[in-house]
């Protein structure tokens, strides 16, 4: 596809379970960027990659959240020990990072996460 | 500490009117901004931006105006469409090799036929 595709759409989980978060960016585009939006917040920032290293992680809410990319492409998230208040919309982005003020981020559709 | 506010969570428009969304921000190394619009279930799409050597940008049916001075961007929208509805978001970005998008929560708008 020529979007950037984020799975599963949608996941339930109970409280103390592991989850795993997919992000498939655009073909060719350097820079992903995880980021995730709380009910009545905005978006807020998790991890940025440039290629398959994170020069920023100073998003992750806590070390029970951890995010790689390999190949330069697809990028998991992965949240352990899941507990209610990690309930939210995540959402990936990629972009070319060509130049800043250039840069345009592209959005999946996101993971609706919900904890019980 | 939210550095990119927007006050009004919700603005309710009518067609063919003039819709002028808000933004102000704290951080004044931010020089480049960006309005995204999201549609429910689907992603945010980039819509207009703007750097801190312009004062206004352009496109269409929207305009983003940029006070540097006083901190604070708006985004008009003329003539509003039923279209339109849905979240806006404003974000920033400062200098620096690794920079990222600091979004604001948001502003659901809502024009009515």
């Amino acid at each position: 596809g020529a979007g950037v595709s984020q799975s599963p759409s949608n996941k339930v989980t109970e409280k103390g379970k592991d989850v795993e978060l997919r992000c498939d960016p655009i073909s060719g585009h350097t820079a992903l960027y995880w980021y995730r939006q709380s009910l009545g917040q905005g978006l807020e920032f998790l991890i940025y990659f440039q290629g398959n290293s994170a020069p920023d992680k100073s998003g992750l809410p806590s070390d029970r959240f951890s995010a790689e990319r390999t190949g330069g492409s697809v990028s998991t998230l992965t949240i352990q020990r899941t507990q209610q208040e990690d309930s939210a919309v995540y959402l990936c982005a990629s972009s070319y990072r060509t130049g800043r003020l250039n840069e345009k981020l592209f959005f999946g559709s996101g993971t609706q996460l919900s904890v019980l | 500490d939210q550095q990119v506010k927007q006050n009004s969570p919700s603005l309710s428009v009518q067609e063919g009117r003039i819709s002028i969304l808000n933004c102000d921000y704290t951080n004044s190394m931010f020089d480049y901004f960006l309005w995204y619009k999201k549609y429910p279930a689907e992603g945010p799409t980039f819509l207009i931006s703007i750097s801190s050597i312009k004062d206004k940008n352009e496109d269409g049916r929207f305009t983003v105006f940029l006070n540097k001075s006083a901190k604070h961007l708006s985004l008009h929208i003329v003539p509003s469409q039923p279209g339109d509805s849905a979240v806006y978001f404003c974000a920033a970005s400062a200098p620096g090799a690794n920079s990222k998008l600091t979004f604001g929560k948001g502003i659901t708008l809502s024009v009515r036929p």
